[in-house]
C-alpha cells in the first residue's frame, strides 16, 4: 500500500484565500484524523472520522475551519477565509479498527499563509 | 484532563544507549505509542505499547512503562546518526482510534 496519501504537499497562499488540503487514506482503515503542527502548540487533533462519519470536531479552531469526507478513500480539510495564524503543518492520519486502531501517517501539508 | 510531557532535548553520544522519557496524566489510557518525526517528514510509528503491558522490546528499541507512575520510556540501543529525529509521545483512550494526545517531542541530537 502506498500509505496516507496528502496533497498538495506545500502551499503557500495570501491571508483571506480558501485552502483546500486533501487526504487519501490506506485503503481498508476505516478511521480517518486531521491534525494540526506547529512550534507553539505540538501536534493537536482537529477532527476525526469513523466510516466517513465525524465523531469528533472538538478540536476544530474555528468556523473558517471544515472537514469532509465524501468517500472512503478522501477527505478534505478547508481553511475559509485563511489567516496567518493557519501557518502549520497539517496531517492526515488514518487506522483500522481491525489492526489495533494504531494511526499511520501521511507526510503533511506544510501551509503558509502570508 | 488530558497531558503528555516530554522533555524537549536529549543529546547522546553515538553508540550510546539514548532513553526517551514521557509522562501522561490519564490513567485510562488505552494504548501509548512512540512516533519519530525525521526532518520535513511526517510521523512514522515506531512502536506502541499496551497499557496492561510493561515492557515491549522490538530490535533495537525496548519501551517501559510504569502505569502506577504514569511514564512511559523509549530506550534505543546503540544510537546511530540515522536515529537523529524528534521522537513523540502519544497516548490513546478509551479506544486507541479515538484520536491522539502527543507530547510536544523530544529532540534527540546525536554526537559523534
Amino acid at each position: 500500500d502506498a500509505g496516507v496519501i496528502q496533497s498538495p504537499r506545500h502551499e503557500v497562499t495570501e491571508m483571506g484565500q480558501e485552502v483546500t488540503l486533501r487526504c487519501k487514506p490506506i485503503s481498508g482503515h476505516d478511521y480517518l484524523f486531521w491534525y494540526r503542527q506547529t512550534m507553539m502548540r505540538g501536534l493537536e487533533l482537529l477532527i476525526y472520522f469513523n466510516n466517513n462519519v465525524p465523531i469528533d470536531d472538538s478540536g476544530m479552531p474555528e468556523d473558517r475551519f471544515s472537514a469532509k469526507m465524501p468517500n472512503a478513500s478522501f477527505s478534505t480539510l478547508k481553511i475559509q477565509p485563511s489567516e496567518p495564524r493557519d501557518s502549520a503543518v497539517y496531517f492526515c492520519a488514518s487506522a483500522a479498527e481491525t489492526s489495533g486502531e494504531t494511526q499511520y501517517f501521511g507526510p503533511g501539508t506544510r501551509l503558509l499563509v502570508l | 484532563g488530558e497531558d503528555v510531557e516530554q522533555s524537549l532535548f536529549l543529546s547522546v553520544r553515538e553508540g550510546d544507549s539514548s532513553v526517551i522519557n514521557c509522562t501522561y496524566t490519564d490513567s485510562s489510557s488505552t494504548y501509548l505509542y512512540w512516533y519519530k518525526q525525521e526532518p520535513g517528514a511526517g510521523l512514522q510509528l515506531l512502536t506502541y505499547i499496551f497499557s496492561n503491558m510493561d515492557m515491549k522490546q522490538d530490535q533495537r528499541l525496548t519501551v517501559l512503562l510504569n502505569k502506577k507512575d504514569k511514564h512511559l520510556s523509549l530506550r534505543i540501543a546503540d544510537t546511530q546518526t540515522g536515529d537523529s529525529a524528534i521522537y513523540f509521545c502519544a497516548e490513546s483512550f478509551p479506544r486507541g482510534a479515538d484520536g491522539l494526545t502527543f507530547g510536544k517531542g523530544t529532540h534527540l541530537i546525536i554526537q559523534p
